[in-house]
């Protein structure tokens, strides 16, 4: 079964780039749909994109002009760039698989991103 | 973007009680509709697809329903492990949006 990661750094101060991976274990990344998508402290969640393995981008509208998603197919890792955050980007953050433009199934363990200086 | 409310936002019950969730969408998504089981401190499992299809490994206890706008989540016979917070997702436009879900304790 096919299981996802995320790493990158839990703290990013104001203004700058948030940046974390996903890996993609015990399968391939070189189908399906690849997302990434984010839940504040006691709040829902919210779909930030997908990157599919052809490597075509979908964002969501709301966060469209900061956000850059990519893959590297040598590493089987997908990766998410968040520019100039603020402290309302403050959320856990979660990639997660789509094998068609459906649910999303399975989801990584997620890790929880700050937002503050 | 459509929205996805839910009602109500928490739920106590006792166990063996049989428990419903309601998800309504801002206009009609046919049967694209999900469910998702949350506990505390962990990722979203989901449960229901396509309004009705029950995932691989998840109780016969839990069961969905709906199409259009109004749709319902119901868990039969409330059981301690179903202690969680439930939330729906539409998937028939993008954005992708979920409900505000729905937070199950036992009363």
């Amino acid at each position: 079964q096919v299981h996802l990661q995320e790493s990158g750094p839990g703290l990013v101060k104001p203004s700058e780039t948030l940046s974390l991976s996903c890996t993609v274990s015990d399968g391939s990344i070189r189908s399906d749909y690849w997302n990434w998508l984010r839940q504040p402290p006691g709040k829902g969640l919210e779909w930030i994109g997908y990157i599919y393995y052809s490597g075509i981008t979908n964002y969501n509208p709301s966060l469209k002009s900061r956000v850059t998603m990519s893959l590297d197919t040598s590493k089987n890792q997908f990766s998410l760039k968040l520019s100039s955050v603020t402290a309302a980007d403050t959320a856990v953050y979660y990639c997660a698989r789509q094998k068609g433009q459906n649910w999303f199934d399975p989801w990584g363990q997620g890790t929880l991103v700050t937002v503050s200086s | 973007d459509i929205q996805m409310t839910q009602s109500p936002s928490t739920l106590s019950a006792s166990i063996g009680d049989r428990v419903t969730i309601t998800c309504r969408a801002s206009q009609s998504i046919s049967s694209w509709l999900a469910w998702y089981q949350q506990k505390p401190g962990k990722a979203p499992n989901l449960l229901i697809y396509k309004a009705s299809s029950l995932d691989s490994g998840v109780p016969s206890r839990f069961s969905g329903s709906g199409s259009g706008t109004e749709f319902t989540l119901t868990i039969s016979s409330l059981q301690p492990d179903d202690v969680a917070t439930y939330c729906c997702q539409q998937y028939n436009s993008y954005p992708m949006t979920f409900g505000q879900g729905t937070k199950v304790e036992i009363k």
